[in-house]
């Protein structure tokens, strides 16, 4: 069956560097995949969308690849502040066409 | 500005007395869904509705109802709530039924049975 893995674990970051994230989908292809990020004890927020022919794409310091060989999107934010601590969601549609949410990736910049 | 909101933020409640959690959106947007969020589990939809009077399952319906009535309100009933149904609900509104469309999300309702 189709499954999201985000890494579990939290990831720690010294603030001024580049923060990735991973999302691996198997058993599917999805044709695009979108980004959230929630802060805790509040609802996510859309971030970016990336289509399967666009391979990457950008919004001010963020950055989102799709790798449909690896099966694979990353999340970079480049440049990471405090402020970016957040967990992150991929969340691409399942075979129903229907969004699934990746469980997210807590990640925690220090400043 | 354009939001969803939800109400109540943070409900305590007793097995089995019906309560309500109400959702609004002020975008004009067609779709709307409930999603609950537990530990490990991540999101999963509950209902959606894709435009008034229309409304469907999503992936864990059982113990839930749904009403829409109105395009801007989409409320989530749980006639007999029971400790399972302890989570944090979000209420969710999109422009249209495309997947790609971006998802709005309430700030979410905590909510406890005992």
């Amino acid at each position: 069956s189709q499954k999201i893995e985000q890494n579990s674990e939290a990831l720690n970051i010294q603030e001024g560097k580049t923060a990735t994230l991973t999302c691996n989908y198997t058993n599917y292809s999805p044709a695009y995949l979108q980004w959230y990020r929630q802060d805790p004890g509040r609802g996510p927020v859309f971030l970016l969308l990336i289509r399967e022919n666009e391979k990457e794409k950008r919004k001010e310091r963020l950055k989102v690849t799709f790798d449909t060989t690896l099966k694979q999107s990353l999340f970079h934010i480049t440049a990471s502040q405090p402020a970016d601590s957040a967990t992150y969601l991929c969340a691409p549609p399942g075979n129903t066409g229907k969004l699934i949410f990746g469980q997210g990736t807590t990640l925690q910049v220090k400043p | 500005e354009a939001q969803v909101t939800q109400n109540p933020r943070y409900l305590i409640t007793v097995t089995g007395k019906k309560l309500t959690v109400t959702c609004s959106q002020n975008m004009n947007h067609e779709y709307m869904s409930w999603y609950r969020q537990d530990p490990g589990l991540g999101l999963r939809q509950i209902y959606y509705s894709m435009n008034v009077e229309v409304t469907d399952k999503g992936d864990v319906p059982e113990g839930y109802k749904v009403s829409r009535k109105e395009k801007r309100n989409f409320p989530l009933i749980l006639e007999s709530p029971s400790p399972n149904q302890t989570s944090l609900y979000f209420c969710a509104s999109r422009f249209g039924a495309g997947e790609a469309y971006e998802q709005y999300f309430g700030p979410g309702t905590r909510l406890t049975v005992t």
